[in-house]
């Protein structure tokens, strides 16, 4: 079983639509968690954190259940400029800043007009 | 503030030659730097962790002796591709971590896409 898992898509959607993606990660030790996004050839640009409580930015909902070792992303109203991967992303425990992140696959996602 | 800059941003190489990238952190001190790779339509793999002063520890299956990495000061960390083949080719991401704002969390440089023919 890979360490995080996503759909690694692609979802097409239509502009103002409202996607849903989910990631499941393996190691019941994982401390953090995030999602990155990240442009075509571009490195990877921390969207947010993901928190036990559920948190929300803007259009932009994560949500994690850490009995079922699942993190989800909710993008509403979704913009053409939303296009991009959406990476699941993992920090394992370990010392200080030497704590690995485990990146998922990626999911793709592409917004049409 | 927390910019990583790498450079260069793309070479092109020759089958066996060597290609040195680098990583600096701008405004702030990287205790901690990583180097990933990421080959297309795949995720990032972490290929090494090195801190600044001491050797770098690399992940399983990434040979030390071809990737050479070198932490020598607190904004600047070198990653050297020996005898490079086409199968090195890859997009090389850095990222930096240490104390900048409040946080310790990694901050990523542009990616080096390196190609070599």
């Amino acid at each position: 079983r890979k360490e995080v898992e996503q759909d690694p898509g692609p979802f097409n959607v239509p502009e103002g639509a409202t996607v849903a993606f989910n990631c499941t990660y393996s190691n019941s030790a994982s401390q953090s968690f995030f999602w990155y996004r990240q442009d075509c050839r571009k490195e990877p640009k921390l969207l947010m954190s993901v928190y036990s409580s559920g948190n929300e930015d803007g259009r932009f909902t994560a949500q994690l259940n850490r009995a079922s070792q699942y993190i989800s992303l909710l993008i509403r109203d979704s913009k053409l400029s939303d296009s991009a991967t959406y990476l699941c992303v993992v920090k394992l425990p370990g010392a200080g800043n030497n704590r690995k992140l485990i990146w998922g696959l990626g999911t793709s996602l592409a917004v049409n007009p | 503030g927390a910019v990583v800059s790498q450079h260069p941003s793309r070479v092109i190489c020759k089958s066996g030659t060597s290609v040195k990238i680098e990583c600096r952190s701008l405004d702030f001190q990287a205790t901690t730097m990583f180097w990933y790779r990421q080959f297309p339509k795949q995720s990032l793999m972490l290929m090494a962790t090195s801190n600044e002063g001491s050797k770098a520890t690399y992940e399983q299956g990434v040979e030390k002796d071809k990737f050479l990495i070198n932490h020598a000061s607190l904004t600047l960390s070198t990653l050297t591709v020996t005898s490079a083949h086409p199968e090195d080719s890859s997009f090389y991401i850095c990222s930096a971590s240490g104390l900048a704002g409040n946080s310790y969390e990694q901050y990523f440089g542009p990616g080096t896409r390196l190609t070599v023919t």
